[in-house]
């Protein structure tokens, strides 16, 4: 079935780029997502990038799909003690009746 | 505007009982999802309701089950606890032929069962 995976931890310090990487099954996306989760909160989409597109850029955020590859990254330039959560890459299923959800990478920024 | 709220924040219910999930979504939202987020398990998904009617069901036994009422809100029922069923559950809503295109989460509501 379809899947969506994800390293688990990364480890950065304020004010360096981090890379957040995902990889995905489902050739079909039309639509692949990046939702961040903040300790005891429920999820917030981040943003989104279309399949047909390569880049999208969002001030700090800048998503970069491969579609050869089945390979989304989320980069977030200067990143702030505040940016520290676990962000979630997500995918459409094959029938578009549902997200799947990579397990989360847990971002941790030290000052 | 309101975002999605998930009602009660924390429920401790102990093996074999039932337990009761309640998510309001975004005003003109038609559209409710309800996740599991289970500690190493990632966010699976539950259901999915649209105008009343469950359009999608994830991979979960048949104990877990729901309704979307008139006015959209939406509520999840868990029968026969078991311990594994300890989790945050995720409610999103989403707009009206958007499908899961851009879905709002609540903050969720915590459920434990001793």
């Amino acid at each position: 079935g379809e899947d969506v995976e994800q390293s688990l931890f990364l480890s950065v310090r304020e004010g360096d780029s981090s890379v957040i990487n995902c990889t995905y099954t489902d050739s079909s996306s039309t639509y692949l997502y990046w939702y961040k989760q903040e300790p005891g909160a429920g999820l917030q989409l981040l943003t989104y990038i279309f399949s047909n597109m390569d880049m999208k850029q969002d001030q700090r955020l800048t998503v970069l799909l491969n579609k050869k590859d089945k390979h989304l990254s989320l980069r977030i330039a200067d990143t702030q003690t505040g940016d520290s959560a676990i962000y979630f890459c997500a995918d459409s299923n094959q029938a578009g009746t549902a997200l799947i959800f990579g397990k989360g990478t847990t971002l941790s920024v030290s000052s | 505007e309101a975002g999605v709220t998930q009602s009660p924040t924390h429920l401790i219910k102990t093996r074999g009982q039932q337990a009761t999930l309640r998510c309001s979504p975004i005003s003109g939202h038609t559209s409710v999802y309800w996740y599991q987020q289970a500690l190493g398990l990632g966010l699976q998904f539950l259901l999915w309701y649209d105008e009343g009617e469950e359009r999608n069901r994830g991979n979960f036994p048949p104990r877990f089950s729901g309704r979307q009422f008139p006015n959209y809100s939406s509520e999840l029922n868990v029968n026969a606890l078991e311990l594994e069923d300890s989790a945050l559950y995720l409610c999103a809503s989403s707009l009206a032929g958007t499908g899961h295109h851009e879905q709002y989460f609540g903050p969720g509501t915590r459920l434990t069962v001793t």
